[in-house]
């Protein structure tokens, strides 16, 4: 398989507690993004990685979010101390050219 | 800033039926990319098309077509002879020139097609 993958496919956890999620992007692909979908919503851009560099963060990103990208390849994103309010989908996309990204299928979030 | 509208929020549709998706948008740019994706149950964006802000050439690919004009800031996609493997939700998507390529997207339309 040469998508983009995501791990895990779902996570359930306690309020309250740190997550943290993997992306690994389709190789060669420079630009990897993190985006957050809630029901009924359509994907909210949250940081974006151009290589190895953070690039960019969205006003959504709090500073219990953190995202790293080690290398330029896989990337992490950690929730610290979670909240009910992060329950959503986490998506990962990569590009190569301009714009054009590939969705991995996402990491489902429940904070109970 | 910008904005993607999607007014109709759930189209229902029987099998072979053809449907039209509208999406309306906001840029102040002069430079920018439109998309639409496909979301099916499993969850995964699917993309289907991509065109940039200076080619207004409508496409087709199969029972896809969209229709891009300036002049109303629409870029609709019209889904002919409808197949119930077509149900899903579909964004419509915005990247500006210089917003390091993120996409703004509109709050998706569902569409069912029944048999």
């Amino acid at each position: 398989d040469t998508g983009v993958s995501q791990n895990p496919r779902h996570k359930i956890t306690k309020r309250g507690q740190n997550v943290t999620f993997r992306c690994d992007p389709i190789s060669e692909h420079n630009r990897l993004y993190w985006y957050r979908q809630t029901l009924g919503q359509g994907p909210e851009f949250l940081t974006y990685f151009q290589n190895e560099a953070q690039l960019e963060k969205s006003r959504l990103l709090s500073d219990r979010f953190s995202a790293e990208r080690p290398k330029g390849s896989f990337s992490t994103l950690e929730i610290q101390r979670t909240e009910q309010g992060d329950s959503a989908m986490y998506l990962c996309a990569s590009s190569l050219v301009i714009a054009e990204a590939f969705f991995g299928q996402g990491t489902r979030l429940t904070v109970v | 800033a910008q904005k993607v509208t999607q007014a109709q929020t759930e189209i229902s549709v029987v099998e072979k039926e053809d449907v039209t998706l509208d999406c309306v948008y906001e840029t102040r740019d002069t430079t920018y990319y439109l998309f639409w994706y496909k979301q099916p149950p499993s969850g995964e964006l699917v993309f289907l098309i991509r065109r940039n802000s200076f080619d207004e050439q409508n496409e087709i690919s199969g029972r896809y077509s969209w229709n891009f004009q300036k002049s109303t800031s629409s870029f609709n996609f019209t889904i002919t002879a409808s197949q119930v493997v077509d149900s899903a939700v579909y964004f419509c998507a915005l990247s500006e020139r210089g917003a390091n390529s993120k996409l703004t997207f509109g709050k998706g339309i569902t569409l069912s097609v029944r048999p």
